[in-house]
């Protein structure tokens, strides 16, 4: 089964800063990468994904990931956060022969006006 | 479009009770999924289902916890009996089926168990 790791529970920053979410996963075999957004109280709502190709992928609203065979990581940008972004993003592993996607603890991020 | 809807949307109950939560996936998705969802343990999958056919159960939660697809516009999750520790967010989330496509979530059931 296929596992990911989000190494910081806690980020924050300022409005207009840049920010980087990590992700790393353990699998042996092909998988999709994902990153999901959840605000206070809601579910969570896709923001992109990987599979192969370009190994940076864009999703919405500025956010884009990139992907690293060699860490075996998927490292989730924004170059300008707005307080909107405040949220908990989780990073999920789907492996190719269709089991159910793993998700990650969870980063909870802060972002100060 | 409806996305996923989830009822009750927040449950109390005493403990050694059943409770039943409920999950209407987005029309036409034919995976569902059941999560639970706490501080401490994050996402822990409870049950998938394709094409109404349990694809994986988590295997730590076999014993009281009971998720059923009766229709392909209808699941349930069966907690039987219940127990504080149970006390968590249930989310459910559907697709169009496959590893490839992304998961919509419903809003999830806070369950508080006394």
């Amino acid at each position: 089964t296929q596992t990911v790791s989000q190494s910081d529970a806690h980020v924050t920053v300022f409005e207009g800063d840049s920010v980087e979410l990590r992700c790393n996963y353990s699998y042996g075999g092909s998988i999709y990468l994902s990153w999901y957004i959840q605000h206070h109280g809601r579910g969570l709502q896709f923001l992109l994904k990987y599979y192969s190709g370009n190994p940076v992928v864009q999703g919405v609203n500025g956010f884009e990931a990139e992907f690293s065979k060699s860490d075996s990581s998927f490292h989730l940008r924004k170059a300008s956060v707005h307080w909107s972004d405040s949220a908990v993003y989780f990073c999920a592993v789907s492996a190719i022969n269709n089991n159910a996607p793993r998700f990650g603890a969870g980063t909870k991020l802060t972002v100060k006006p | 479009d409806a996305g996923v809807t989830q009822t009750p949307r927040h449950e109390v109950a005493e403990k050694g009770q059943t409770i039943i939560l409920k999950c209407e996936p987005v029309s036409g998705h034919n995976d569902l999924f059941w999560y639970r969802q706490t501080k401490i343990q994050g996402l822990e999958l409870l049950s998938y289902f394709r094409s109404k056919s349990l694809m994986e159960d988590g295997g730590a939660f076999k014993d009281r916890f009971k998720a059923e697809m009766l229709n392909s516009s209808f699941s349930t999750l069966k907690i039987q009996p219940t127990e504080p520790k149970d006390s968590a967010v249930y989310l459910c989330a559907s697709s169009f089926g496959g590893s490839s496509y992304e998961q919509y979530f419903g809003p999830g059931t806070r369950l508080t168990v006394l």
